[in-house]
């Protein structure tokens, strides 16, 4: 079975860094789009970016108010995605969530990561 | 970036009822739409994506229709199981983005 599972969230302080990981399993991870999407408490979703396969190269997109500050990347020996997130601000708080692209749509989803930012 | 509105933003029906979502995008997306059922607690679950196939397991009361700027999401007969946040979701141009979502309640 596909499986998806976020770790490393937890409390921290403003302008500190956290880095989250996305272990997956179940399919052949390199070939496969990764993305990460947030939720803020009681709101909608926001893509935040994601990191291509190893057929594209790789490379990375961004949702622009976080270009810069948030970093994803992908270790496909371990089959593992990451999201560092820098300069942390209060309104990063929520849950993230990993998924599997599926041609652009996310069939496959963590359970999510709570992160909470605040003093 | 491609900017999606959803309408309306909360939709109080009873259980039996026909309802249709709307999702409509600032530019032209052909059919790279997707639709999502989120449930309090628990992650996205995707029911339509290229606009109209429904994804695996989905029940045929879901049907997603449109295509170019303007989609819709009907629900055929409303279950119970079926009160939720419903998302669309370009993924014609990075960044993919999301609407605000319609939250379907009970009347």
């Amino acid at each position: 079975d596909v499986q998806l599972v976020e770790s490393g969230g937890g409390l921290v302080k403003p302008g500190r860094s956290l880095r989250l990981s996305c272990t997956a399993s179940g399919f052949t991870f390199d070939n496969y789009d990764i993305y990460w999407i947030r939720q803020a408490p009681g709101k909608g979703l926001e893509w935040v970016g994601l990191v291509r396969s190893k057929t594209y190269g790789g490379t990375t997109h961004y949702a622009a108010p976080l270009r810069g500050r948030f970093t994803i990347s992908r270790d496909n020996s371990r089959n593992i995605a990451y999201l560092e997130m820098n300069s942390l601000k209060t309104e990063d708080t929520g849950i993230y969530y990993c998924s599997r692209g599926d041609m652009g749509a996310s069939y496959f989803w963590g359970l999510g990561t709570l992160v909470t930012v605040s003093s | 970036e491609i900017v999606m509105t959803q309408s309306p933003a909360t939709l109080s029906v009873s259980p039996g009822d026909r309802v249709t979502l709307s999702c409509r995008a600032s530019q032209s997306i052909t059919n790279n739409l997707a639709w999502y059922q989120q449930k309090p607690g628990q992650p996205p679950r995707l029911l339509v994506h290229g606009a109209s196939a429904r994804a695996t397991g989905v029940p045929a009361t879901f049907v997603g229709s449109g295509s170019g700027t303007d989609f819709t999401l009907t629900i055929s007969s409303l279950q119970s199981a079926d009160f939720a946040v419903y998302y669309c979701q370009q993924y014609h141009d990075w960044p993919l983005t999301f609407g605000g979502g319609t939250n379907v309640e009970i009347k």
